[in-house]
Order: C-alpha cells, then sequence, then structure tokens
C-alpha cells in the first residue's frame, strides 16, 4: 500500500527566507502528485500539480519538483511571507484507476515578521 | 468555473443522533467525488469516492454510509452518530482529464 509521508512536521522560518517541504512516497508507480494548502479550519487549496511524465511545476513563488524514481517530491517556496503560513500537503495518485489519492500528514509552516 | 459547496459549515450534534451532511458541485458534469474525515492531528481519510449516480465505494468500514442521488451530490449519513465520528469532514470532486482534486470548505462534526 501507498505510505506518503511529509518531513518536517512543522517549520518555523523567519520572513523572506527560500524554503524546502519534503514529500516522499513509497510506491513510485503513480499517477500523479499534488501539492495542497490548508489554512485553520479551512479546506484545501491547490497549489499545483505534476503529472508522472513531469519533473516540475511552476505557479508564482511556489515550484515543485518530482524525482518518481527515487520517490520524493519537493515544494519550494521563494521568499516567504507571513501570508504562507498554512499546513502544506501533498498527495498522490495511482494510474489506471485514479480514484484514490494518498496524502501526507503535512507540514505546518510558520513565517515569522 | 467550477465551485464546490458543503452544508452545513458546523455541527454539534449528541451520540445516537443521525447525521446528514451534504456537497454540491457546480460548473463541471460526471465528476468523481470522494468524502474524507481528517481528526484532529491527523492526516485525511479516504471514506467514499463515486464514479457516477448511485455508485459508491466504501474505503472504511464504519457507521457512516454516502449516497449520490444527483450528478453533483454527494450525501454522507449516518443512523445513530458515535464520539468518534468527530471530526473535520471534506468532500472533494477530481478532474477528469488531469486528475486533480478540489476540496470544499469542510464540515466541521462534534459529537458530544
Amino acid at each position: 500500500k501507498q505510505e506518503v509521508t511529509q518531513i518536517p512536521a512543522a517549520l518555523s522560518v523567519p520572513e523572506g527566507e527560500n524554503l524546502v517541504l519534503n514529500c516522499s512516497f513509497t510506491d513510485s508507480a503513480i499517477y500523479n502528485l499534488q501539492w495542497f494548502r490548508q489554512d485553520p479550519g479551512k479546506g484545501l487549496t491547490s497549489l499545483l500539480l505534476i503529472q508522472s511524465s513531469q519533473r516540475e511545476q511552476t505557479s508564482g513563488r511556489l515550484n515543485a519538483s518530482l524525482d518518481k524514481s527515487s520517490g520524493r517530491s519537493t515544494l519550494y517556496i521563494a521568499a516567504s511571507q507571513p501570508g504562507d503560513s498554512a499546513t502544506y500537503l501533498c498527495a498522490v495518485s495511482h494510474g489506471y484507476t485514479g480514484n484514490q489519492f494518498y496524502f501526507g500528514t503535512g507540514t505546518s509552516l510558520t513565517v515569522i515578521p | 468555473s467550477q465551485t464546490i459547496h458543503q452544508w452545513p459549515a458546523t455541527l454539534v450534534q449528541p451520540v445516537g443522533s443521525p447525521l446528514s451532511l451534504e456537497c454540491t458541485v457546480e460548473g463541471t458534469s460526471n465528476p468523481n467525488l470522494y468524502w474524507y474525515r481528517q481528526a484532529a492531528g491527523r492526516g485525511l481519510q479516504l471514506l467514499f469516492y463515486s464514479v457516477g449516480i448511485g455508485q459508491i465505494s466504501s474505503e472504511v468500514p464504519q457507521n457512516l454510509s454516502a449516497s449520490r442521488p444527483q450528478d453533483r451530490q454527494f450525501i454522507l449519513s449516518s443512523k445513530k452518530l458515535l464520539l468518534s465520528d468527530s471530526g473535520f469532514y471534506l468532500c472533494a470532486w477530481r478532474n477528469r482529464v488531469a486528475y486533480e482534486q478540489y476540496f470544499g470548505p469542510g464540515t466541521r462534526l462534534t459529537v458530544t
């Protein structure tokens, strides 16, 4: 069964710093990987989706990379801001069914002004 | 554009009472629909998913059930709530081409 791990569980950085969040998965036969942001008491907001054939995706200050063979993805946040404070989750889905998404437990990010 | 709605936003129910949570999606047709539960300090647990009207797959045996009476409507129910049913319930739909998932705002359920 697919297992998704996110390390660290919590991260605190000063404003302006660049940072990397990690996501690892045990079964490399994924269809895609999706990064989400969750604010306290809210639903999940999709940030980036990487198809298995892609190596990275970018949106504004966010860059997500995917290395299927090693079972890893990273989310790079440039020039962090206090508004980036949230929990970040990654999820992988498997191809031919695509009906299941496996989620990590998230990294709680605090950006200190 | 697509929008997903969930209601109610919060709910406090006594043990043994029934439950009905509703989710509707606008702006798309024939989506895959999902119910997740997020317990405090834990990850998302997939409860049910549906690939079409009347088609429900259950991932976790429990006292909850789901129904999809219309293409863009997904309902989570229980006949008798347990304390362990407390949590944050999230509905999601999936884009059938890119397989990207989109989530609703969630329902906070507290069973007392």
